[in-house]
């Protein structure tokens, strides 16, 4: 079935660069793109990111210059890069798979993974 | 960006009545709305895709509906098992973007 995991640092320093990675069963990354998203405790979700099928990418302009996302097929891995983290970075990061089943415009997502929560805090 | 207004941002409601959630867009997002419920401390799980599509495995008494730049979620007969945050999301348009949250209790 298909499963995403997150993993990664639970706790940053400000100014500091955070790397996550998402390990994905079940699935290709050759066939299915996948996306970050945000959210802040007690709070919304907030897409940061996606990196599709093909492999280009697309970033949420609020953390563009901050953001990277990646990923290595061959280990059905994504990876999130993001430098100069300040403390409204806090918050659990997902990353979920995309489909469009019957959609031209766009895509959802159809499986979640757990997330990881990640503090920066001096 | 597309702004999807989502109300009521709180509900309190009784074991088997029926429930409805609404999701206003900024502009039309052509049925490019999905609905996720989000259980304490648990990842969101998707329920309803394309407005008006159920997700595998999602109980019959979901059901989603609208059109243009405004949309729903009801549940019928609801369970305790539906307490939850419910989030409406478009995604015709790039930044896909959430509502705000519906947080769900029993009365």
């Amino acid at each position: 079935q298909v499963q995403l995991k997150e993993s990664g640092p639970g706790l940053m320093q400000p100014s500091e660069t955070l790397s996550l990675t998402c390990t994905v069963s079940g699935f290709s990354l050759t066939s299915n793109g996948v996306g970050w998203v945000r959210q802040p405790l007690g709070k919304g979700l907030v897409w940061m990111g996606t990196i599709w099928a093909g492999g280009s990418t697309n970033y949420n302009s609020a953390v563009q210059s901050r953001l990277s996302i990646s990923r290595d097929t061959s280990k059905s891995q994504v990876f999130l890069k993001m430098n100069s983290l300040q403390p409204e970075d806090t918050g659990t990061y997902y990353c979920a798979r995309l489909s469009r089943y019957g959609y031209t415009y766009g895509y959802y997502f159809d499986y979640w993974g757990q997330g990881v929560m990640v503090t920066v805090s001096s | 960006d597309i702004q999807m207004t989502q109300s009521p941002a709180s509900l309190s409601a009784s074991l088997g009545e029926t429930v409805t959630i609404e999701c206003r867009a900024s502009e039309d997002i052509y049925n490019g709305l999905a609905w996720y419920q989000q259980k304490p401390g648990k990842s969101p799980q998707l329920l309803i895709y394309n407005a008006n599509s159920l997700h595998t495995g999602v109980p019959s008494r979901f059901s989603g509906s609208g059109s243009g730049t405004q949309y729903s979620l009801k549940i019928n007969s609801l369970q305790s098992e539906d307490v939850a945050s419910y989030f409406c999301q478009q995604y015709y348009n790039y930044p896909n973007t959430f509502g705000a949250g519906t947080k769900l209790e029993l009365k």
